[in-house]
């Protein structure tokens, strides 16, 4: 069975450095892409970042600036977003999905709330 | 960036009913449309991708069609455990994802 188990979401003040995990487990992880996805109430769901199999490319959507980056270990199975600069509007669940032609698997979210 | 545009936002439908649910892209995406289904406090699941081809496990009373700019998620007899807000996500150039449409019992 196919398993994506997100961590290491939180509260953070503006300004602060957040780092998301995604444990994965039940398939070859390494050879698929991965993909960040997070969701408010406010903008729905909104594609945030995507790493290809081995790593090697990786995308952002244009509205983060540079502030996050996108990671993974094959060997551990797990993929990573490190969030920096975090605004209010970053706030969301973030999920972790596979990516095969949409997304065929999620994780079950983790909540990043910005906040004085 | 290609916007995804989901019609209508509520749909009221009673048990047994037929649901036709509509997505619009901003510009062609070809056949690179998928749906989601997603209920309270989960992640979205996936049911149809290549804008007609249904998921693992995904009933028969779910379908998809459409390409270029025009889609529709057709589900021919809503049971309970349809009640739920649905996606449509293009990848034909980077991902997005439509608004929603939240289909409740009427």
């Amino acid at each position: 069975e196919v398993q994506l188990v997100e961590s290491g979401g939180g509260l953070v003040q503006p300004g602060g450095s957040l780092r998301l995990s995604c444990a994965a487990s039940g398939f070859s992880f390494s050879t698929y892409a991965m993909h960040w996805v997070r969701q408010t109430p406010g903008k729905g769901l909104e594609y945030v970042s995507a790493i290809s199999s081995s790593g090697g490319s990786t995308y952002y959507a244009n509205s983060l600036k540079g502030r996050f980056t996108i990671s993974r270990d094959n060997s551990k199975n797990t993929l990573y977003l490190q969030m920096g600069s975090l605004r209010g509007e970053d706030m969301a669940v973030y999920y972790c999905a596979r990516s095969n032609s949409g997304y065929d698997n999620w994780g079950q979210g983790t909540l990043v709330t910005v906040s004085s | 960036e290609i916007v995804m545009t989901q019609s209508p936002a509520t749909l009221s439908v009673s048990p047994g009913e037929r649901a036709t649910l509509s997505c619009r892209a901003s510009q062609s995406v070809s056949t690179n449309l998928a749906w989601y289904q997603q209920k309270p406090g989960q992640a979205p699941r996936l049911l149809i991708y290549g804008a007609s081809t249904r998921a693992t496990g995904i009933p028969a009373r779910f379908s998809g069609s459409g390409s270029g700019t025009e889609f529709t998620l057709t589900i021919s007899s809503l049971q309970s455990e349809d009640f739920a807000v649905y996606y449509c996500q293009q990848y034909n150039n980077w991902w997005t994802f439509g608004q929603g449409t939240k289909v409740e019992i009427k």
